[in-house]
């Protein structure tokens, strides 16, 4: 399967900055998918970062909120903007893998974000 | 409403002694499911994946779980639980046969404690 890598792995920051986080996969994927994972919460799809074009979000986030750029089929980024405690979260990565019957969904490590 | 239920939070077992989680879900058709499992700092990874066949799957780490159609229910087993199977464990349906746009949608996890 292929491997997914995000950076930064852990970051703390203040009230109203704002933080870009990155994905890389080490081979070209059909979907990219962006989760948040509140503390002691199951995963909730943000958005589908789609290539060349703009992402695909769900019912509850914004664009303004969280921008995400997907310029080739390796690479994303997703933006947490103006932060605020209510973001301090676990942001996953996720794919599908292309070239078979089922396309299989693989995570991530993921972002631990802490807003103070 | 379509839903993923994992009615229980958190059990604990000994070491050595059998497991049953259970999902439940909610959809219209039978939707393709899934068990993840989520180390402490870790990201998700796939134990098992049901999508039609045999009603009894298995899975990594001595893994298995069993849909059952008239109970909606998609059950995780493992015989004997080894202390390094204490995780936060995830079910996950993608209704992809309900027109539901090849999305997963995860249950809001269990967590397990390996008493030894």
């Amino acid at each position: 399967s292929a491997v997914i890598s995000q950076k930064p792995s852990r970051d703390i920051c203040q009230r109203g900055t704002s933080l870009t986080i990155q994905c890389q996969v080490d081979s070209q994927v059909t979907m990219m998918f962006w989760y948040r994972q509140q503390p002691g919460q199951s995963l909730t799809l943000i958005a589908t970062a789609n290539q060349g074009s703009e992402a695909t979000y769900e019912s509850g986030f914004v664009i303004d909120k969280f921008p995400i750029s997907r310029p080739n089929l390796t690479f994303s980024t997703l933006t947490v903007s103006n932060m605020s405690p209510e973001d301090s979260s676990i942001y996953l990565c996720s794919i599908r893998t292309s070239g078979s019957s089922y396309n299989e969904q693989f995570f991530g490590p993921g972002t631990r974000l802490t807003v103070l | 409403a379509q839903s993923v239920t994992q009615p229980d939070i958190h059990i604990t077992v000994s070491e050595g002694a059998s497991l049953e989680l259970r999902c439940n879900y909610s959809y219209g058709a039978t939707p393709y499911l899934f068990w993840y499992v989520q180390s402490p700092g870790q990201g998700l990874q796939l134990l098992l994946k049901y999508f039609s066949g045999d009603t009894l799957v298995q899975g990594i780490k001595g893994f298995e779980a069993e849909f059952k159609r008239s109970q909606s229910s998609f059950n995780l087993r493992k015989p004997s639980v080894h202390w390094s199977d204490a995780a936060e464990y995830f079910c996950a349906v993608d209704p992809i046969l309900t027109g539901g746009g090849n999305k997963l949608t995860f249950g809001t996890g269990t967590q397990l404690k390996v008493e030894l």
